[in-house]
Order: structure tokens, then sequence, then C-alpha cells
């Protein structure tokens, strides 16, 4: 089973301000990487898949980056809407599917 | 638009049974896989069951292999889950999601029911 970490557990960014969240694999997922944002009280929402291509609706804002083991999540401009917790998901050995713990993005 | 709506959630106690259904719309059901997946009060994701788009195949987590049943009506656009044996740890709410087929990553999600297993 691929072991999918994230950090920082919590990241305090305020409005306008770039942040940058981690997720590390436990063995090669090639750009089999997945990153989706969850809000209080709702369904996880897809922001990116392969890796670094963004879903559809998805703002700018938002990338992904990264291949192998080291994926990047960047929000460029944190807007009111964006604080949410986020979580990276691999696809590329399964099963199972494995998600990482979520970082929580909140306000500074 | 994508639409799974999720139903069958509520209360149970250990060792009870119950059966989720999600019924799908907006895009052509049998041609896709479907994934349940659960959350625990205040945890984070866990990845249950997955059925391809035929049913032909099914997997499941380790923690609820043996226990839970995915299962698909094509005919009629559901998608269910039967929980055996429940215990407290699996109180959380189930999502039932599409599969972005070809690719094997979730595009979709549904809203989710929430299963509370206690006496």
């Amino acid at each position: 089973e691929i072991v999918m970490t994230q950090s920082p557990a919590t990241l305090s960014v305020s409005p306008g301000e770039r942040a940058t969240l981690s997720c590390r694999a436990s063995q090669s997922v090639s750009s089999n990487l997945a990153w989706y944002q969850q809000k209080p009280g709702q369904a996880p929402r897809l922001l990116i898949y392969g890796a670094s291509t963004r879903a559809t609706g998805i703002p700018a804002r938002f990338s992904g980056s990264g291949s192998g083991t080291e994926f990047t999540l960047t929000i460029s401009s944190l807007q009111s809407e964006d604080f949410a917790v986020y979580y990276c998901q691999q696809y590329s050995n399964w099963p199972p599917w494995t998600f990482g713990q979520g970082t929580k993005v909140e306000i500074k | 638009q994508v639409q799974l709506v999720e139903s069958g959630g509520g209360v149970v106690q250990p060792g009870g049974s119950l059966r989720l259904s999600c019924a799908a719309s907006g895009f052509t059901f049998s041609s896709y896989g479907m994934h349940w997946v659960r959350q625990a009060p205040g945890k984070g994701l866990e990845w249950v069951a997955f059925i391809r788009y035929d049913g032909s195949n099914k997997y499941y987590g380790d923690s609820v292999k043996g226990r839970f049943t995915i299962s698909r009506d094509n005919s009629k656009n559901t998608l269910d889950l039967q929980m055996n044996s429940l215990r407290a740890e699996d109180t959380a709410v189930y999502y039932c999601a599409k599969d972005r087929s070809g690719s094997y990553f979730i595009d979709y999600w549904g809203q989710g029911t929430l299963v509370t297993v206690s006496s």
C-alpha cells in the first residue's frame, strides 16, 4: 500500500498571500496524483489531476506540480473561499486508492 | 450536470447491517466505475470500495473486506453498499463518487450520508 503524507497539517495564511502545500508518496506514483478541496459540511471537490491539470472550472490561482514521490499544490493568492482542507490522493497503484491526511488552510 | 445522491444512512447497533444507495444522473452511468469513500467525524478520507463500469470487478479496503459488498444496477443508475457486521469504527459519512474511467481517479462526489454505529 502506498502511504501519502501531507505537510504541514495546518497552514496559516493571510488573504492575498501564497500558500504552498506538500504531499509525499512512500513510493513513486508517477503523475497519478489528484488534489481535492473540502469545505466544512461539504463533499470534497476535485481540483487537480495528473499532478498538474486543473479540473473543469478550477481557477488559475490553483496549480499543481511534481512527479514520482514529491508533489506541491500552490494557491497563488488566497481568496476567502479557499480556506478549507486539502487532500492529495494517489491512483497509480490500486487497490487501495490512498489519501493523505489533509492540510487545513486557515486564516492568519 | 453530474448528480450523485446518497441515501440509507442512519443509526445502527454494533453487529447490525445497513444498505446505502446512490442515485446517479447527468452522465452515462453504465460507462463509469464508481467508488464509496468514507470520512469518520473530524477525520480524513478513507477509500472503501470500487466497482468497474460493468460490475465485473470489485475491490475493497482491508478494513471492510468480507463485511461490505458493493454492487450496481446499470438499468436503474444506482450504486449500493451493503454493510454487515458493523462496528463503532465504521461510523462515518459515506460518499458515493464517480470514477474518471480510464484514469481511475474520482472526479465527482455526492453529498454523503451519515452512518452511526452505536448501542
